[in-house]
């Protein structure tokens, strides 16, 4: 059974400084892996998708990293802004085609 | 504008009463998903669908059930059988179950015992 762990459970940082947020899981047999953002009590909001093929994925300031054969994912957001303060969370996709979501990283961005 | 609308965006339940939550979406996904997300945990998959008249259960099912009659609906209703149901239920779909398709996400509902 897949399990997924976020590490920082949670993480605050001044206004600038980059992010990074760590995502592992048991099953290295994925399809792809997706990053999310929830705001509170909000729906996710896809920000990232990184196929098992890929090594890397941008859109902006984020960078989603994957090491399929270690079961390691990370999301990297550059020069944070307060705009980036929410819960991060990542869900590979593996057998059955379902997502396992890990508990996520609360991210605070001081002014 | 496409997507994913859930309602109501909160609701109370009795003991011993059924609820329904609402799904909808406009996106023409073949596939919809339900889940559970309960405070500072991740999210569990209840039930999900790949094509109309089609479901299957996902990993915390007992004490829901639910119908997919048409492409854009997949109502979720939570039944007295559910011992605690209290917690923010989401929405999503996907264009297909297979393959790279993202899942998209309502903005969720909040299900409360009176």
């Amino acid at each position: 059974k897949q399990e997924v762990t976020q590490i920082p459970a949670a993480l605050s940082v001044p206004e600038g400084e980059n992010l990074v947020l760590n995502c592992s899981f048991t099953d290295s047999a994925i399809y792809n892996l997706q990053w999310f953002r929830q705001d509170p009590g909000k729906g996710l909001t896809s920000l990232l998708l990184i196929q098992s093929s890929q090594r890397e994925q941008t859109s902006g300031r984020l960078n989603a990293s994957l090491d399929k054969s270690s079961g390691r994912s990370t999301l990297y957001i550059a020069a944070s802004q307060p705009g980036d303060s929410a819960t991060y969370l990542c869900a590979p996709k593996a057998a059955g085609n379902k997502l396992t979501f890990g508990g996520g990283t609360r991210v605070l961005v001081k002014p | 504008d496409g997507g994913i609308t859930q309602s109501p965006k909160y609701l109370f339940r009795k003991e011993g009463q059924n609820v329904t939550l609402s799904c909808e979406q406009n996106l023409n996904h073949d596939a919809m998903y339900w889940y559970r997300q309960d405070p500072g945990q991740g999210l569990r998959l209840i039930y999900y669908s790949q094509i109309v008249n089609d479901f299957q259960k996902g990993d915390i099912a007992e004490g829901y059930s639910v119908s997919r009659e048409k492409k854009e609906s997949f109502p979720l209703t939570v039944t007295s059988a559910q011992k605690n149901p209290t917690a923010f239920y989401l929405c999503a779909s996907s264009m297909g179950l297979y393959g790279n398709q993202p899942q998209h996400f309502g903005d969720g509902t909040r299900l409360s015992i009176l």
